[in-house]
């Protein structure tokens, strides 16, 4: 079972839609959880993190993670052209992985004028 | 103000012949974290220097080697290469993070293995 589980899409939706992106994981020692931006052609661009569990929300964004169910999720309100991009979930924190990201293999976003 | 620098951008070896990446992190950051992003695939990390040690590292082979100078820039180093090294490097740079929050990544190089 890989540590962070991550559904790959791809994601197809009209502009103005409300996008749900998910991930589990098995590590229960994760305590940062993060979402991560990459256009095409460039590197990953932190978009939203939590520490533990809870929600917190930034615009359009809201994050929301569930520790007891080893689930985290990204909403994006009225989804625009300029949101098409992967997102990817990434974890860290606790135990020997202080240090690393681990990562979700990404969904691929589409949002279609 | 320069963000993490990455060179080269693109890259084509043949197999078994050995490759050196760049990286110059964000100006402030003091760590360097390497990862590989294969096609379709999230980045898995390779491993971390902060003051010019190794601080951690992933599931990589011994063809995989590091180094940070002490002006914080670092390099990756992959000896024999493979056909399934082709991917792109991404570096990442801190200021001493451990929970991961306040990395800041490069474009990246992609590596193209034949």
């Amino acid at each position: 079972q890989k540590e962070v589980e991550q559904d790959p899409g791809p994601l197809s939706v009209p502009e103005g839609a409300i996008v749900s992106l998910n991930c589990t994981y098995s590590n229960s020692a994760f305590q940062y959880f993060m979402w991560y931006r990459q256009y095409s052609r460039k590197g990953p661009e932190l978009l939203m993190y939590t520490y533990s569990s809870g929600n917190k929300e930034d615009g359009r964004f809201t994050a929301q993670v569930d520790k007891s169910s080893k689930y985290i999720s990204l909403f994006i309100r009225d989804s625009q052209p300029s949101d098409s991009a992967t997102y990817l979930c990434a974890m860290s924190g606790g135990g020997g992985s202080n240090y690393k990201l681990t990562f979700g293999k990404g969904t691929l976003l589409t949002v279609n004028p | 103000d320069a963000g993490v620098t990455q060179s080269p951008t693109h890259l084509i070896k043949t197999r078994g012949q050995q490759v050196t990446l760049r990286c110059s992190p964000k100006s402030g950051h003091d760590t360097v974290s390497w990862y590989q992003q294969a096609l379709g695939q999230g980045p898995q990390f390779i491993f971390q220097y902060y003051e010019e040690e190794e601080r951690q590292r992933g599931n990589f082979p011994d063809r995989f080697s590091g180094h940070q100078f002490p002006n914080y820039s670092s390099e990756l180093n992959v000896n024999a290469l493979l056909l399934g090294d082709s991917a792109l490097y991404l570096c990442a740079s801190s200021l001493g993070e451990k929970g991961g929050v306040g990395y800041t990544f490069g474009s990246g190089t992609r590596l193209t293995v034949v």
